[in-house]
C-alpha cells in the first residue's frame, strides 16, 4: 500500500462516452502526476501537476483532460477515445521541494485498466 | 531530450541464481537514475536512485545497481533471486532541475524454481 489511491481499478468504455478517473493521496504530497503504461511500451508522462498547478503536459491530446482541485485529489477527464487509449493509467504524487532529492521519491497508485471499445 | 534502453524485455532466471537487469540511458544533461519494480496488478515502487555520490548504490529487497558515467548504463543486480522477485522493473531517468521521470520499456524478470 503506497499511500495513492486510483478508482476505478478497471474501466470499459466505448469512443462516444465521458468518464473519468480519480486518483487520490493522503500522504501530504504536494505534486501529483498522470502516466501511460501501454503494453509493449515505456511509461510515458502525461501531466505534472506543482500546487495545484499544471507544469507539464507532454503533447497529449485533448481528449485526456486533467483537472486537480486540492493538493490530494487529481482527476483525468476522458472523452471521444479512441482504441488506440487502451492502456494503464498510473496516478503518482511526491513532495515538491525543487529537484529530486535524496528523501524524495515518486508514489504511484495501482492504476486504472482502461479497455476502449 | 532524455531516452532510456533496457536492452532485456525479458529474463527468465532459476532462484537463487544471480541476477543483471541491463539499463542504458541517453541525456545531453545531468541526469538522476532510477529502478521501479512492478508486481503483478500494483503501481510502480521504488527499489533504488542515484542522485550523486557513490556510484553503487544499494537499494531494497537486496538489489543494488551501479552508475557507470563513461558507458551511460545504470545496470540492476541481484546476487541471489527469489521466486519473490518475479516482477517487471523499469529503469528511468530525470534531468536535474526538474521532475519529469523518462521510464525505460522495463524488463520481465522470471524466476523460476
Amino acid at each position: 500500500e503506497t499511500g495513492v489511491t486510483q478508482t476505478p481499478r478497471h474501466l470499459v468504455m466505448g469512443m462516444t462516452n465521458k468518464k473519468s478517473l480519480k486518483c487520490e493521496q493522503h500522504l501530504g504530497h504536494n505534486a501529483m502526476y498522470w502516466y501511460k503504461q501501454s503494453a509493449k511500451k515505456p511509461l510515458e508522462l502525461m501531466f505534472v501537476y506543482n500546487f495545484k498547478e499544471q507544469t507539464e503536459n507532454n503533447s497529449v491530446p485533448s481528449r485526456f483532460s486533467p483537472e486537480c482541485p486540492n493538493s490530494s485529489h487529481l482527476f483525468l477527464h476522458l472523452h471521444t477515445l479512441q482504441p488506440e487509449d487502451s492502456a494503464l493509467y498510473l496516478c503518482a504524487s511526491s513532495l515538491l521541494q525543487g529537484d529530486f532529492t535524496t528523501n524524495e521519491k515518486l508514489f504511484f497508485g495501482s492504476g486504472t485498466q482502461l479497455s476502449v471499445l | 531530450a532524455q531516452s532510456v534502453t533496457q536492452l532485456d524485455s525479458q529474463v527468465p532466471v532459476f532462484e537463487e541464481a544471480p541476477v543483471e537487469l541491463r539499463c542504458n540511458y541517453s541525456s545531453s544533461v545531468s541526469v538522476y537514475l532510477f529502478w521501479y519494480v512492478q508486481y503483478p496488478n500494483q503501481g510502480l515502487q521504488l527499489l533504488l536512485k542515484y542522485l550523486s555520490g557513490s556510484t553503487l548504490v544499494k537499494g531494497i529487497n537486496g538489489f543494488e545497481a551501479e552508475f557507470n558515467k563513461s558507458q551511460t548504463s545504470f545496470h540492476l543486480r541481484k546476487p541471489s533471486v527469489h521466486i519473490s522477485d518475479t516482477a517487471e522493473y523499469f529503469c528511468a531517468v530525470s534531468p536535474r532541475g526538474r521532475r519529469a521521470l523518462t521510464f525505460g520499456s522495463g524488463t520481465r524478470l522470471q524466476v523460476q524454481p
